[in-house]
C-alpha cells in the first residue's frame, strides 16, 4: 500500500498570504496525485487532478505541482472561503489512499 | 446535474451488518466507476472500494472478506454491505463518482456501531 504522508498537518495562515502544502508519496506515484477541498461538515471536493491539471469551477489561485513522490498544494492569495482540511489522494496503484489531511485555519 | 445520495441505517449493532445505498441521479451509472469512502469523526478519509458498472469491483485488502458492493443500473444506484461491524466502522460514510479522481460526491452518512 502507497503511503502518503502530507505536511504540515496545520497552517494558521492570514489572508492574502500563500499557503505551501505538501505530499510525499512512499514510492513513485507518477502523475497519479489529486487534491481535494473538504470544508466543516461537507462532502470533499476535488480540486486538481494528475498533480497539476486544473478543475473546472475551482478558483484559479488553486495549482499543483510535482511528480514521482513529491507534490505541491499552492494557494495563492488565500481568501477566508479557503479554510478547509485538504487531503491528496493517489490513484497509481490499489488500494487508493489518501494522506492524513492538512487544516487551513484562517487567522 | 450529477447528484448522489446516500441512505441506510444510521445505526448498527455489533457483529451485524452495515448496508447503504447511493442512488445517483443525473447520470447513467453505466461506464463509470463509483466508489465507497468512509472517514471516522474527527479522522481522514479511508478508501473502501469501487465498483464498476459491469460488477467489476476492487476492495480495500484492510476490510478483509468483510466488503461486498454492488449495482442496480435499472435503479440508477449502487450498494454497499461491510459485515461484522464493530465500534471501529462509525464513520461517515460517503459515495463517490469515478475512483481514479472523484468528481462527485454525496453528502455523506453518518454510521454509527453500537449497541
Amino acid at each position: 500500500e502507497i503511503v502518503l504522508t502530507q505536511s504540515p498537518d496545520f497552517q494558521s495562515v492570514t489572508p492574502k498570504e500563500k499557503v505551501t502544502i505538501t505530499c510525499r508519496a512512499s514510492q513513485s506515484i507518477g502523475s497519479s496525485l489529486h487534491w481535494y477541498q473538504q470544508k466543516p461538515d461537507q462532502s470533499p471536493n476535488l480540486l486538481i487532478k494528475y498533480a497539476s491539471q486544473s478543475i473546472s469551477g475551482v478558483p484559479s489561485r488553486f495549482s499543483g505541482s510535482g511528480s514521482g513522490t513529491d507534490f505541491t498544494l499552492t494557494i495563492n492569495s488565500l481568501e477566508a472561503e479557503d479554510a478547509a482540511t485538504y487531503y491528496c489522494h493517489q490513484s497509481s496503484s490499489l488500494p487508493f489512499t489518501f494522506g492524513g489531511g492538512t487544516k487551513v485555519e484562517i487567522k | 446535474q450529477v447528484q448522489l445520495q446516500e441512505s441506510g441505517p444510521g445505526l448498527v449493532k455489533p457483529s451485524e451488518t452495515l448496508s447503504l445505498t447511493c442512488t445517483v441521479s443525473g447520470v447513467s451509472l453505466s461506464n463509470y466507476y463509483w466508489s465507497w469512502i468512509r472517514q471516522p469523526a474527527g479522522k481522514g478519509l479511508e478508501w473502501i472500494g469501487r465498483i464498476y458498472t459491469s460488477g467489476s469491483t476492487n476492495y480495500n485488502p484492510s476490510f478483509k472478506s468483510r466488503v461486498t458492493m454492488s449495482v442496480d443500473t435499472s435503479k440508477n444506484q449502487f450498494s454497499l454491505k461491510l459485515s461484522s461491524v464493530t465500534a471501529a466502522d462509525t464513520a461517515v460514510y460517503y459515495c463517490a463518482r469515478g475512483s481514479l479522481t472523484m468528481d462527485y460526491w454525496g453528502q455523506g452518512t453518518l454510521v454509527t456501531v453500537s449497541s
